[in-house]
């Protein structure tokens, strides 16, 4: 199985600043069609999670364009530009290039 | 409205069965994939089962191979899950997801339903 690995499980930001929330995975989400297949996905609290990115760099319909995408091969990030308390919750990567599909463990996004 | 509902779930036994069931509503549910995400008390997410759109095609988690099983009817706009020899750790609030449709591009689990809790004790 692809192990996915989220490098922290705690993220404090100040309100309007930048934050970086990584994912690695154990081998390449790369796909012959030229896809990677790692998402994004935010729930917040007392919520059922949210599609904000997929395929590594295509935001979701309704997301806001202060998220973003990145990455290749193994190692993938998602950065919000401003953060605002709206965004507070647990940020989860999740790899669908085989079955099973597999989540990171998580990352808290807490405002200071 | 698009969304999902999930249902059937509650306090059973360890050792003992539950089916839980996902309906959909407000779009073509026989051409979509239907995945099963679960969340143990406050653990993260950990995906469990998915069944392709006609049915022909599951896949499981490791942790639940052998016990659950996953099943669709396209007539009814409903997916289930089948859950035997429940233990302790499946306790869990479950959410079934909407996947990709074949035929379209792809967009991750779109669409989530509140989830159905499962205590096994």
């Amino acid at each position: 199985d692809i192990v996915m690995t989220q490098s922290a499980l705690s993220l404090p930001v100040t309100p309007g600043e930048p934050a970086t929330i990584s994912c690695r995975s154990s081998q390449s989400l790369l796909h012959s069609n030229g896809n990677h297949y790692l998402d994004w996905y935010l729930q917040k609290p007392g919520q059922s999670p949210q599609v904000l990115m997929y395929l590594g760099s295509n935001r979701a319909s309704g997301v806001p364009d202060r998220f973003s995408g990145n990455g290749s091969g193994t190692d993938f990030t998602l950065r919000i530009s401003r953060v605002e308390a709206e965004d507070v919750g647990v940020y989860y990567c999740l790899q669908s290039l085989e079955s099973p599909n597999t989540f990171g463990q998580g990352t808290r996004l807490e405002i200071k | 409205q698009v969304q999902l509902v999930e249902s059937g779930g509650g306090a059973v036994q360890p050792g003992r069965s539950l089916r839980l069931s996902c309906t959909a509503s407000g779009f073509s549910f026989s051409t979509h994939a239907i995945h099963w995400v679960r969340q143990a008390p406050g653990k993260g997410l950990e995906w469990v089962a998915v069944v392709w759109f006609d049915g022909n095609n599951k896949f499981y988690a490791e942790s639940v191979k052998g016990r659950f099983t996953v099943s669709r009817d396209n007539s009814a706009n409903t997916a289930y899950l089948q859950m035997n020899s429940l233990r302790a750790e499946d306790t869990a609030v479950y959410y079934c997801a909407r996947g990709p449709n074949p035929w379209s591009n792809y967009y991750g689990m779109d669409i989530w339903g509140l989830g159905t809790t499962v205590t096994v004790s």
